[in-house]
């Protein structure tokens, strides 16, 4: 079975603080996404990755960053927290391709105070 | 306009009737679908993978692609309680990203 794991469930920052978000996979994908979740809105697609060091923009890159140094890691970024980025962060890797099911890992619940 | 809009629900059912979830596309160029199901706190599940029009089973979940509608649905047969969750239906365009309809909330009661 596929594990993606994200560091934390659970997370509160203050806004201006930089945060970061770590999530690994153990399947040796090529791929790796970062989306938010928020109610009424659904799933939306912050950054993704298909190789290592090489990073793509989403639908929605503004206020974030990421870094992929190895192939099973991809960190997500918050450069300095705002109110509006409190939200469930939900990690996902893929097969090499660009049409491959994607896996997802439980998510961190991150607020923003 | 979306390019994925998902029945929103919520759906109650009882225990043992067929689930029939339902989503629409805006987009007909070469594409795949799945489906996911998400229980409270938890990341989404893939369920169901397709890529053609037609029927695909796997157990007591069926995923429908009709491209000429631009329609999919996910029906669950004999539902359980342990199938309350929220569905979510994906579609992929052959460059990594999908885009996924906002989910159904089913319960299905005892």
């Amino acid at each position: 079975d596929v594990k993606v794991t994200q560091s934390s469930r659970y997370l509160v920052k203050r806004t201006g603080e930089k945060v970061f978000l770590e999530c690994v996979q153990d399947m040796d994908h090529e791929n790796m996404f970062w989306y938010r979740q928020d109610p009424g809105l659904g799933l939306r697609l912050i950054y993704f990755s298909y190789d290592v060091k090489m990073k793509e923009k989403g639908d929605i890159p503004e206020g974030y960053s990421v870094s992929r140094e190895k192939k099973e890691r991809f960190s997500l970024i918050l450069e300095s927290a705002s109110t509006n980025q409190t939200s469930m962060y939900l990690c996902a890797s893929s097969l090499e391709g660009g049409n491959q099911p994607q896996h997802f890992g439980d998510g961190t619940r991150l607020s923003i105070l | 306009q979306k390019e994925v809009e998902q029945d929103p629900g919520p759906l109650s059912v009882p225990e043992g009737a067929i689930v029939s979830l339902n989503c629409t596309y805006s987009n007909s160029a070469f594409q795949y679908f799945m489906w996911y199901r998400q229980y409270s706190r938890k990341g989404p599940e893939l369920l169901m993978y397709t890529y053609s029009s037609g029927n695909k089973e796997d157990g007591r979940f069926t995923a429908q692609v009709d491209k000429s509608s631009k329609y999919i649905s996910l029906f669950i047969r004999d539902s359980q309680p342990s199938d309350s969750a929220t569905y979510l239906c994906a579609r992929g365009l052959n460059d990594y990203k999908l885009s996924f309809g906002a989910g159904t909330t089913v319960t299905v009661r005892a």
